[in-house]
């Protein structure tokens, strides 16, 4: 199993520009996460969602958009980036809260370095 | 979520048990107690997490407090591949926020050889 995994790896974009962020899992898990980290910060979710078709705010979702069109895959979209922006971004994925089966046990991605000039 | 508190950085030498403290006075009776850590240049990792009793699975050891208003993470022998940030987070388990791991700065740990 690949896990999840995060494309690209690392993108530079101008103020303004716009790009998705590709998160995909392989794990068949319900759960999905974004997360943004900056310099010598804890992680702060931007958005997750729960199911194909269904998307949900976090902490910090203003400028981003998100969109599960399939289990599998869940991206992350910057309309007109900012420089405030600039940041690694980890997705995540887990089973249901539902499940007792597993611990709620969140596995993360390699991580975009995403730098906005 | 409940705040948790913990050091800033520690230091362990390698081969030697290392005790990571986490405080969390305001937590609930629905509050899990996660620790993840993360690798430099890497996504964070489980370790493990626990409600009331202590824990052990291979990555290490989690001694939680009567009260609860404190838990220790124990690295059993610490290698060089155990230098991280470790985080203490705090999961409610029902609602909305029970979606949510709430990152803080947490603990960096230098192993040294």
């Amino acid at each position: 199993n690949a896990g999840v995994t995060q494309t690209p790896k690392f993108r530079v974009l101008k103020t303004g520009q716009s790009m998705t962020l590709l998160c995909a899992q392989d794990m068949n898990h319900e759960y999905m996460y974004w997360y943004r980290q900056d310099p010598g910060m804890g992680l702060r979710l931007i958005h997750y969602s729960v199911g194909e078709g269904t998307t949900a705010k976090g902490e910090v979702p203003d400028g981003y958009n998100v969109s599960r069109l399939k289990k599998q895959n869940f991206l992350l979209g910057l309309e007109s980036a900012a420089p405030s922006q600039t940041s690694v971004y980890f997705c995540a994925s887990s089973y249901p809260l539902t499940r007792t089966d597993v611990p709620y046990e969140q596995y993360f991605g390699p991580g975009t370095r995403l730098t906005v000039t | 979520d409940a705040k948790t508190t913990q050091p800033n950085s520690m230091e362990s030498n390698e081969e030697e048990p290392v005790h990571l403290p986490c405080n969390h006075s305001t937590i609930s009776g629905t509050d899990y107690i996660h620790w993840y850590r993360q690798l430099p240049s890497q996504g964070p990792e489980y370790v493990i997490h626990g409600l009331t009793s202590n824990v052990n699975n291979r990555m290490a050891s989690l001694a939680i407090a009567e009260d609860r208003k404190s838990s220790t993470l124990i690295l059993h022998r610490a290698t060089l591949r155990d230098a991280a940030v470790y985080y203490c987070i705090l999961r409610d388990s029902y609602g909305a926020g029970s979606y949510q791991l709430t990152f803080g700065k947490g603990t960096k740990l230098s192993v040294i050889p």
